[in-house]
């Protein structure tokens, strides 16, 4: 089955600089990269997703991109702000009805 | 239109009890997870299912079962509750046709004591 890892674990930035969270994963089946946010005691909602025919997308101060070769995507948050700060989860898989397999996530700390 | 409800919200068991944890959703949506989620393990498929009476295990289904006999609802069961399944447990769904990211509840905080 499909394996994700996600690094860092913990990533402290201050206020406007920007944050980079990488993942890889192992099936080269996947075509599916959604990118989830998940702040304390909430449920995770759907940021960003990125499909395989695509290598960047963009949205506002969010970013991904994706390289297939390599297996690896990534999410960049520009300009960070105190809102940003929560867990972040990146996650896998063949799309349609087949499941996506999530990351450990990322804690993301935006110091004021 | 309230998306994906979970109930109950907190359940504290005992060791050896029994409980289902209740997934409705109102969007239609054809495929329901039920996820878990620790601590330093993001999240894991514990079963899922791809329609009305039609259910499969995920990563992690050992001590749970589940049933889809609505297609709004998708029921998750403890048998016998163990420690281990202390966790906060997640629903979600998403539509057909073409690839749609997943819609989670608020989640379930349940503690075996």
């Amino acid at each position: 089955g499909e394996n994700v890892e996600q690094h860092p674990s913990t990533l402290s930035v201050q206020e406007g600089d920007s944050a980079v969270i990488k993942c890889t994963y192992s099936d080269s089946a996947s075509n599916y990269f959604p990118w989830y946010k998940q702040e304390l005691g909430k449920r995770p909602q759907l940021i960003i997703d990125i499909r395989s025919n695509v290598g960047e997308k963009k949205d506002q101060r969010i970013a991904v991109t994706l390289n297939k070769t390599a297996k690896h995507f990534s999410l960049h948050i520009t300009e960070t702000q105190p809102e940003d700060s929560a867990v972040y989860f990146c996650a896998a898989g063949p799309g349609g009805y087949q499941k996506v397999t999530f990351g450990i996530g990322t804690k993301l700390q935006v110091i004021p | 239109n309230a998306g994906v409800t979970q109930t109950p919200k907190f359940r504290v068991l005992k060791t050896g009890q029994s409980m289902t944890l209740l997934c409705a959703q109102d969007m239609n949506h054809e495929y329901m997870y039920w996820y878990r989620q620790d601590p330093g393990m993001g999240l894991r498929l514990i079963h899922y299912s791809v329609g009305e009476g039609t259910t499969a295990k995920g990563e992690v289904p050992d001590g749970y079962n589940v049933s889809r006999l609505k297609k709004q609802n998708f029921l998750l069961g403890l048998e016998s509750a163990a420690p281990s399944q202390t966790s906060v447990y997640f629903c979600a769904s998403s539509p057909t046709g073409g690839i749609h990211p997943q819609h989670f509840g608020d989640g379930t905080r349940l503690s075996i004591l």
